[in-house]
């Protein structure tokens, strides 16, 4: 079944604990994104990735860094987590940027 | 002002009604459109590519509007199972931009 998986599906932290969210796509995509979703800010970018090893800023990247060593996985690491990072984060991916987006389930992440 | 913008709702609706909804997008030289469905905070889904000449799937037609720089989204005879958060979706020398969405609840 052709999917995106993201794990772990929630978590509560404290800050400045150091957190990794992994996302994995079986569909060989080059195309794969990390999204933060906050009410009455829609889903808003924040890193993506159009190949291996090949990876760019969004619109909020701050705070955020990922990493491209395989096709299929695209890691969001939060070195050093706060609280204004609490959202709904989607991973996605795509054989194309202007073609339909494959979603994962989310990761609703609470700092404290 | 955002890059698109769409009116939150929520819209409340009967079964069987019609309901439209609209996007509208600041940068006229966005490529490409579409209409993403959200239900309650799971992942979006595609709903349906707007293209120029406008399109139909079933009871959803989109149309695309681009000297108004707008999007459509209607829906005939809404069913219950139409509830549930639609995200227009611009794309912009490859980036994809989201509205906030519009959320409709279908009434028995």
């Amino acid at each position: 079944e052709a999917q995106v998986t993201q794990n772990p599906r929630y978590l509560i932290t404290v800050t400045g604990k150091k957190l990794t969210v992994t996302c994995s796509q079986n569909m060989n995509h080059e195309y794969m994104s990390w999204y933060r979703q906050d009410p009455g800010l829609g889903l808003r970018q924040i890193y993506y990735s159009m190949n291996v090893e090949v990876t760019d800023k969004g619109d909020v990247p701050e705070g955020y860094k990922v990493s491209r060593k395989e096709k299929r996985n695209f890691p969001l690491i939060l070195e050093s987590p706060s609280p204004n990072q609490t959202s709904l984060y989607f991973c996605a991916s795509t054989i194309d940027r202007t073609y339909e987006q494959y979603f994962g389930p989310g990761t609703r992440l609470t700092v404290t | 002002r955002k890059e698109v913008e769409q009116d939150p709702g929520p819209f409340n609706v009967p079964e069987g009604a019609t309901v439209a909804f609209n996007c509208t997008y600041s940068n006229s030289a966005s490529q490409s459109f579409f209409w993403y469905r959200q239900d309650c905070r799971k992942e979006p889904k595609l709903l349906m590519s707007v293209y120029s000449s406008g399109n139909e799937d079933g009871r959803f037609t989109a149309q695309l509007n681009r000297a108004s720089q707008y999007i459509s989204l209607l829906i005939r005879d809404s069913k219950l199972s139409d509830s549930a958060t639609y995200l227009c979706v611009v794309t912009v020398t490859g980036k994809l931009i989201f509205g906030q969405g519009t959320t409709l609840q279908v009434k028995p």
